[in-house]
């Protein structure tokens, strides 16, 4: 059974970096099948999906969030993070990491993390 | 706003059957297939229907999801308290070139 972890600081100042972290267990982010995703959900608001991730085929970033966002892999560690450049208030969600499948005509969230929240405040 | 719509809340008794709808155009649902998510807050969210119209394993048939032309449903029959949760469709954008979900459905089991 997969399971994925988050992590984070819990707090970031305007301006700065957000860093996240998943740990990914029950499976191998170097398996060919899986993408690795990470998603957020802003207060009052839907999903919405800021990246993904495979070890071979390379990453994608949002449009809306691609000048400001990293997504990598870290196969010595099972793990995989997320980097936001520039944060602001409206980056204050909560963030969530999830195994992906991805093929023609579709992409699922096949496992989710529990998510952490994060709050950009001086 | 979201890119699909859904209705932000719905209710219904248990036992009862509801409908939770996702309403998109040609470039998203009209082309390819939705998914489903069930978010209980605090906890995951989880997967129930995958595909348009497939449960993973261990998810009861009580749940079920189709689609026609540019929207689409997710079904619960035999409503129960547990199944009180937010629940999300998402599928890809190929206009946008992105995943997009809907803004969520909050269900409340009376």
């Amino acid at each position: 059974q997969v399971q994925l972890q988050e992590s984070g600081p819990g707090l970031v100042k305007p301006s700065q970096t957000l860093s996240l972290s998943c740990s990914v267990s029950g499976d191998s982010i170097s398996r060919g099948t899986s993408y690795w995703s990470w998603i957020r959900q802003r207060s009052g608001t839907g999903l919405e999906l800021i990246a993904y991730i495979h070890y071979r085929e390379g990453a994608f970033h949002s449009p809306s969030l691609k000048s400001r966002s990293f997504i990598s892999l870290d196969m010595s560690k099972n793990q995989f993070s997320l980097r936001l450049n520039s944060v602001t208030a409206a980056d204050t969600a909560m963030y969530y990491c999830a195994r992906t499948s991805i093929a023609m005509t579709k992409i699922t969230f096949e496992n989710w993390g529990q998510g952490t929240r994060i709050v950009v405040s001086s | 706003h979201s890119v699909l719509t859904q209705p932000p809340s719905m209710s219904a008794a248990p036992g009862q059957t509801v409908t939770i709808s996702c309403s998109g155009s040609t470039a998203n649902i009209g082309i390819n297939h939705v998914s489903w998510y069930q978010h209980v807050p605090g906890t995951a969210p989880r997967l129930l229907i995958y595909d348009t119209d497939k449960r993973p394993s261990g998810i009861p048939d009580r749940f079920s999801g189709s689609k026609s032309v540019t929207s689409a449903t997710l079904g619960i029959t035999g409503l129960q308290t547990g199944d009180e949760a937010d629940y999300y469709c998402g599928t890809w954008d190929n206009s946008l070139n992105d995943g997009v979900f809907g803004g969520g459905t909050t269900l409340t089991v009376l």
